[in-house]
């Protein structure tokens, strides 16, 4: 199992541009996530999904948007790109059971320079 | 609402010597708390979890944690580090069992080791 995979790893954007991260899982997991981590904020929650075909905001979600259209990817989209989205990028996923402790598995992330 | 303070921005100590990670979290009902370790360019990994029952939690690489309710903590401990122990550690709290709930995670306590 190839676990959580993100692509691409490393993104250079011009403000203005458009770009889609891609996160993939192999673990048939029901639940999806996408976190940014900042210099000395730790992880924030931006979107999340509970399901194929449904999303959630998080708690950073504005200029970002999503999508979960088969169970396996959780794409993050950036319509206009912002200085301010300079940013490394994890998406995570986990299992849904409720008699089970659930973990959330990481990603390696995606390292974006907004300039 | 949940949130997480790491007191400890960075936190050096020698090789071999005894290792204690500060975490403390406000929530109002009985939290879910993670401790997850995050190397250099890679993922987050679970160290350890507490969900409920023995406050004394034991958890992958030699590393335990021990939650206090009446401090509202939950510290992360481990008996003699490696150099490979030199990482970032992230404290996270949960409202509830089931990882779909938002998970909080602190700012994070870069540990390095001193050879």
């Amino acid at each position: 199992n190839a676990g959580v995979t993100q692509t691409p790893k490393f993104r250079v954007l011009k403000t203005g541009q458009s770009m889609t991260l891609l996160c993939a899982q192999d673990m048939n997991h029901e639940y999806m996530y996408w976190y940014r981590q900042d210099p000395g904020m730790g992880l924030r929650l931006i979107h999340y999904s509970v399901g194929e075909g449904t999303t959630a905001k998080g708690e950073v979600p504005d200029g970002y948007n999503v999508s979960r259209l088969k169970k396996q990817n959780f794409l993050l989209g950036l319509e206009s790109a912002a200085p301010s989205q300079t940013s490394v990028y994890f998406c995570a996923s986990s299992p849904y059971d409720r008699a089970k402790d659930n973990e959330q598995f990481f990603g390696p992330g995606t390292r974006l320079t907004v300039l | 609402a949940q949130s997480v303070t790491q007191p400890d921005i960075h936190i050096t100590v020698s090789e071999g010597a005894s290792l204690e990670l500060r975490c403390n979290y406000s929530y109002g009902a009985t939290p879910y708390l993670f401790w997850y370790v995050q190397s250099p360019g890679q993922g987050l990994q679970l160290l350890l979890k507490y969900f409920s029952g023995d406050t004394l939690v034991q958890g992958i690489k030699g590393f335990e944690a021990e939650f206090k309710r009446s401090q509202s903590s939950f510290n992360l401990r481990k008996p003699s580090v490696h150099w490979s122990d030199a990482a970032e550690y992230f404290c996270a709290v949960g409202a509830s069992r089931s990882s779909a709930s938002k998970i909080i995670f602190g700012s994070g306590t870069r540990l390095s080791i001193r050879p």
